[in-house]
């Protein structure tokens, strides 16, 4: 199994442009989500999903969008870059979306994303 | 939501000490609550983690607490090592979110 996988690694955007971070976990998880790392800010919780076709809000969902067509995928679209989403960004997943004490949370690698 | 906090946000340790990280939770709905710690260039990983029916557990050198009614729960390191030095994140669950708090550098001093 490869786990959680993010890709691209690291990437530099222009100010408003679009672009799409990769998320795709081969573990049959029911949960996915995506948290952005800013220093000493902790991980932040920007949308998540339930399973495939559901998808909800966290904490700090604005300028992105996300989809859930399958189980495995879970990517994460900046639709007009900003400075501000300039950040490390971790997908994370689980094996049930309801009970974290069986299943806690596996994240992938991070990409990180600079947007001048 | 919930809100977690977390101190110190740096905390030195000669090798062989002890090192205490804590964090306080406000939604008494949370039920679960994980530690995670991530070193350089990596994502955060599990290592220890406690429900709210349990007070303690312990693995090895790594042990947590949870005190529901103050609302508060630490991460103990015993006997620390070089290889302990990384940033640590303890997070609350009150429903299908993570909550995290805002990490603690952890240094340990050979």
């Amino acid at each position: 199994n490869a786990g959680v996988t993010q890709t691209p690694k690291f990437q530099v955007l222009k100010t408003g442009q679009s672009m799409t971070l990769q998320c795709a976990q081969d573990m049959n998880h029911e949960y996915m989500s995506w948290y952005r790392q800013d220093p000493g800010m902790g991980l932040r919780l920007i949308h998540y999903s339930v399973g495939a076709g559901i998808t909800d809000q966290g904490e700090v969902p604005n300028g992105y969008n996300v989809s859930r067509s399958t189980t495995e995928d879970f990517p994460l679209r900046l639709l007009s870059a900003a400075p501000s989403q300039t950040s490390v960004y971790f997908c994370a997943s689980s094996y049930s979306a309801f009970r974290f004490d069986n299943s806690p949370l596996h994240f992938g690698n991070g990409t990180r994303l600079t947007v001048t | 939501g919930e809100n977690v906090e977390q101190h110190p946000s740096t905390l030195s340790v000669q090798e062989g000490d002890s090192a205490v990280i804590k964090c306080t939770y406000s939604d008494s709905a949370s039920n679960y609550f994980p530690w995670y710690k991530q070193e350089l260039g990596k994502g955060p990983q599990l290592i220890i983690d406690i429900r709210s029916n349990v007070g303690e557990k312990k693995d090895q050198r790594i042990a947590v607490t949870l005190n529901k009614t103050a609302k508060h729960f630490s991460l103990h390191i015993t006997e620390t090592q070089p290889e302990d030095s990384a940033v640590y994140f303890c997070a609350a669950t009150p429903s299908n979110q993570f909550y995290f708090g805002t990490g603690t550098s952890l240094t340990v001093i050979p």
